[in-house]
């Protein structure tokens, strides 16, 4: 079975342009999140999903962020407009049920000029 | 705010050497678990342990659960190359689904 599909694999852009990131959960997954890495702050959950309605996303940093999963295979993170200080590794998981393994994908490196 | 101390941050060692890096916590978790983090990869889940006290062994990494359930340590006997990679720990407080990490052990083990 192929595990969380992520992509793109590694973004570069220029301030103030929009980056969206997708994700493809595990079939059969119904628990979603989005996570950022960095050096400073480690690894930090952004938002979760559940059957598709976000759950959490008080660690969505600010208006700039926003998160959508329109159905159980699909989910996308937006930045708009994005900055350099949200260079990251941005991270989704997923897990069947919120209290089970989280599966996470490959990551998306993002770096913003 | 639950906060999760990893030390050392970064460890090198040669192989065949002993290690034990280890995960602290003011708070208290409902479970902890460790992860083997790849460059270029995400985060893979070694161990859930979640009872204090709790000793959990796998192949040579030995996870170990504090008895006030704040803290934890992993230990690996005989390291080896194929160890090396980043080490995290992640506790899981009353909302299950949300897990605060540590910013994690770096490990290189020399051949």
């Amino acid at each position: 079975d192929a595990g969380v599909i992520q992509s793109p694999r590694h973004e570069v852009t220029e301030m103030g342009q929009e980056v969206t990131l997708r994700c493809k959960p595990i079939s059969g997954h119904n628990s979603l999140f989005w996570y950022r890495q960095t050096m400073m702050r480690g690894l930090e959950l952004l938002i979760y999903f559940n059957n598709n309605v976000p759950i959490d996303d008080s660690g969505m940093p600010e208006d700039r962020f926003s998160a959508k999963m329109p159905n159980a295979s699909f989910s996308t993170l937006k930045i708009q407009p994005s900055e350099p200080r949200d260079s990251a590794v941005y991270f989704c998981a997923s897990s069947f049920g919120d209290r089970e393994t989280q599966y996470f994908g490959p990551g998306t490196r993002l770096l913003v000029l | 705010t639950q906060l999760l101390e990893q030390s050392p941050q970064f460890l090198s060692i040669q192989e065949g050497e002993n290690l034990t890096v280890y995960c602290n916590s003011s708070s208290v978790f409902s479970s902890l678990q460790w992860y083997r983090q790849e460059p270029g990869e995400g985060p893979v889940l070694l161990v859930t342990v979640v009872t204090g006290g709790e000793v959990k062994k796998l192949k040579r990494l030995t996870f170990q659960f504090g008895d006030a359930r704040k803290d934890s340590s992993l230990h690996i006997t005989a390291a080896q190359p194929g160890d090396t990679g980043l080490y995290l720990c992640a506790g899981a407080g009353g909302s299950n689904y949300k897990l605060t990490f540590g910013k994690g052990t770096l490990l290189t083990v020399n051949p």
